[in-house]
């Protein structure tokens, strides 16, 4: 089936260090995976962090990045220097089916040390 | 342009009671979803609406849980009876039709059933 599967949190990490948040996706009744992170900033709606839609291609935005990987149905999210403000929980999903419908992933905590 | 609106924003229930939670979307757009989320499952789909005409219900919710479009700009969860394992944060989200697979969240209700 389709699924998306990300690290678990809590991820602690110290301000000013790098960060990796896994995903993986398996994609069996979609023809084009779109490839999404969401995040939820404390006290705040989730919202679009980045996508992409089209495989090997990268999105980016504030300061973080993912890569669309086919090969290894990957998507996962990297920042070179973490800042406090960063703290949130970020979700992996997936999407691309006819309709509008979307995969989340459990979703990772990140807390970042001052 | 207002965003999703729910209401309300907490909610406290005795066990057996229904509650009604409330959902306004993005001004124009045609997709409505309802979400639970939660610590253990991360966010589990509930209902997805196109154009006020039910695409998904989830399947384990089926039972107790029944979401509503009312019009195009209101939708409504109902929970009954209700049970202390429905505790969680209730999400409402929006998207155009063509818009991409981007949905717009609402703030949340946050629901506890003693």
């Amino acid at each position: 089936g389709d699924s998306v599967t990300q690290t678990e949190g809590p991820v602690t990490v110290s301000e000013s260090e790098s960060l990796i948040i896994n995903c993986t996706y398996s994609a069996t009744s979609i023809a084009y995976p779109n490839l999404f992170w969401y995040v939820r900033y404390p006290g705040e709606g989730l919202q679009l962090l980045l996508k992409v839609i089209t495989a090997g291609q990268k999105g980016s935005s504030r300061g973080f990045e993912a890569t669309y990987n086919k090969e290894t149905t990957s998507f996962h999210l990297q920042k070179a220097s973490v800042q406090e403000s960063d703290s949130a929980v970020y979700y992996c999903a997936l999407g691309g089916y006819s309709n509008n419908r979307i995969f989340f992933g459990d979703g990772t905590q990140l807390v970042v040390k001052p | 342009d207002a965003g999703v609106t729910q209401t309300p924003r907490h909610e406290v229930a005795e066990k057996g009671q229904t509650i009604i939670l409330k959902c306004e979307p993005v001004s124009g757009h045609n997709d409505l979803f309802w979400y639970r989320q939660t610590k253990i499952q991360g966010l589990e789909l509930l209902s997805y609406f196109r154009s006020k005409s039910l695409m998904e219900d989830g399947g384990a919710f089926k039972d107790r849980f029944k979401a509503e479009m009312l019009n195009s700009s209101f939708s409504t969860l109902k929970i009954q009876p209700t049970e202390p394992k429905d505790s969680a944060v209730y999400l409402c989200a929006s998207s155009l039709r063509w818009g991409g697979y981007e949905q717009y969240f609402g703030p949340g209700t946050r629901l506890t059933v003693l």
